[in-house]
C-alpha cells in the first residue's frame, strides 16, 4: 500500500536533548513538509522540501532541521534550542502540478519530561 | 484580520441536521482554497477543494466569495461519523519565499453530531 508513514508514534524528549522524528513516503511524491500542531491551533510549517537536496525554512523553523537525501525520506530534528517542543508533528507530502494536495502521515506525538 | 479565520464552534447537532461552517480568508491574491478533515487525534485529510462556482460532493457543498474573501461549507443531513474537526485551508501567494504549495491552516471547527 503507498502512503506516509511516520515513527515513533509517541516520543520524549528530556531536557538539552536532540531527536529525531521519522517520515517515509512511498507514493513517489517530489514535495514533502513537516508541520506542527498545538492544541486548539491550526497546523503551522516548520520545513519543506520540493526537490532532494534542497529544503525551504516555513514559519516556524527555529530549534528545528531538516535533511533531504533521499525522496522517500524527510526526517525532522527537534534540536534543544526549540524551547516549546510538545507538540503534534504531521509530515505530509504532494506531487507536482497538485502542490497543495497534501497527504498527512499518522503523527508523531512529541512529550518533554 | 488572521490569515484564516473559522467559526469558533463547537458545533453540536442531531443527526439529520445541516451544518454550515464559514471561513474568511486575509489575503486576496490566494487561489487555492481546500476543507480539510480533521479526526481526534488523527491527521487531517482532503475533504473537498473549493472552486468559484461552488462544488459539491454528496451531502456537502462547498461555497466560495472572492469579492467578501469567504469560504463555506455545507453539510447537510449529518452522520454521526461526520464528527470530526474541519480545517479551512487556503494557499500561500504564490510569491512566497518563491514556494509553492505552502498552505494555511485555520484552527478548525469541531463538529459533533448526536444521535
Amino acid at each position: 500500500d503507498g502512503g506516509i508513514t511516520q515513527s515513533p508514534k509517541y516520543l520524549f524528549r528530556k531536557e538539552g536533548q536532540n531527536v529525531t522524528l521519522s517520515c517515509e513516503q512511498n507514493l513517489n511524491h517530489d514535495a514533502m513538509y513537516w508541520y506542527r500542531q498545538d492544541p486548539g491551533q491550526g497546523l503551522r510549517l516548520i520545513y519543506y522540501s520540493q526537490i532532494v537536496n534542497d529544503f525551504q525554512k516555513g514559519d516556524i523553523a527555529e530549534g528545528y532541521s531538516v535533511s533531504r537525501e533521499k525522496k522517500e525520506s524527510f526526517p525532522l530534528t527537534v534540536t534543544s534550542a526549540q524551547k516549546n517542543p510538545t507538540a503534534f508533528y504531521l509530515c505530509a507530502s504532494s506531487i507536482p502540478g497538485s502542490w497543495e494536495t497534501q497527504y498527512f502521515g499518522p503523527g508523531t506525538r512529541l512529550l518533554v519530561l | 484580520r488572521k490569515e484564516v479565520e473559522q467559526d469558533p464552534g463547537p458545533f453540536n447537532v442531531p443527526e439529520g441536521a445541516t451544518v454550515a461552517f464559514n471561513c474568511t480568508y486575509s489575503n486576496s491574491a490566494s487561489q487555492s482554497f481546500f476543507w480539510y478533515r480533521q479526526d481526534c487525534r488523527k491527521e487531517p485529510k482532503l475533504l473537498m477543494s473549493v472552486y468559484s462556482s461552488g462544488n459539491e460532493d454528496g451531502r456537502f457543498t462547498a461555497q466560495l466569495n472572492r469579492a467578501s474573501q469567504y469560504i463555506s461549507l455545507l453539510i447537510r443531513d449529518s452522520k454521526l461519523s461526520d464528527s470530526a474537526t474541519y480545517l479551512c485551508v487556503v494557499n500561500r501567494t504564490p510569491n512566497y519565499g518563491g514556494s509553492q504549495g505552502n498552505l494555511i491552516f485555520g484552527k478548525g471547527t469541531k463538529l459533533s453530531v448526536k444521535p
